[in-house]
């Protein structure tokens, strides 16, 4: 099946700091990419959704200053999650947009101390 | 509004019985169903899809049967395996798996015991 890659895989940062993810797709162009948080015991929260070539569409109560999304080329979209805070630590996944699904990547851990 | 409802957060099955995993949803407007296999600490794994326009879709010990009228769907895995053991997912899309975002619902723990 097609692969996703996220880069790095675990990141524990200070309090205030700047993380950014990477998320590749590596087999197949993805126009589209979607960022994903989930929390623990709840299911995956979509944050936003990731074009190609234009702004990145966020899910209400996602802020768009704190998470930055770029989509710079069909295989490559980052997540920056600017001044981060404890309350960002969470795991990260992104999915990219397939011929005949979405293929997830493996995930971020974010601990922020 | 939960819109892909799993009400069950876990299951415990002995190895080689079955798992039968349900999902149900409210939004008419879904027309494609995927199940995703999730470890700890990875991201989630497609499993198996099914389209609205159909009922059944089989892939090896995994089947998929969907009902409309009762916006339910559920996964069969048989037999089930220590492997299987990891949390599974259901969503939900319109316009088709690669139109529409994924709607995801709280996964259900599955534990196979050997």
């Amino acid at each position: 099946g097609a692969v996703v890659s996220q880069h790095p895989s675990r990141v524990i940062c200070k309090s205030g700091t700047s993380v950014k993810i990477e998320c590749r797709s590596l087999d197949f162009q993805a126009t589209t990419m979607f960022w994903y948080r989930q929390f623990p015991k709840k299911s995956l929260m979509l944050m936003a959704t990731s074009n190609e070539g234009s702004k990145a569409t966020y899910e209400q109560g996602v802020e768009k200053d704190k998470f930055l999304i770029n989509h710079a080329s069909l295989t490559l979209s980052t997540l920056t999650v600017t001044s981060a805070h404890p309350e960002d630590s969470s795991f990260y996944i992104c999915s990219a947009r397939g011929p005949t699904s979405q293929f997830f990547g493996p995930g971020t851990r974010l601990t922020v101390l | 509004d939960q819109q892909v409802k799993q009400n069950s957060p876990s299951l415990s099955v002995q190895e080689g019985r079955i798992s039968i995993l349900n999902c149900d949803y409210t939004n008419s407007m879904f027309d494609y169903f995927l199940w995703y296999k999730k470890y700890p600490a990875e991201g989630p794994t497609f499993l198996i899809s099914i389209s609205s326009i159909k009922d059944k879709n089989e892939d090896g010990r995994f089947t998929v049967f969907l009902n409309k009228s009762a916006k339910h769907l559920s996964l069969h895995i048989v037999p089930s395996q220590p492997g299987d053991s990891a949390v599974y997912f259901c969503a939900a899309s319109n316009y088709g798996g690669s139109q529409g975002n994924l709607i995801f619902g709280k996964g259900t723990k599955l534990s196979v015991k050997p």
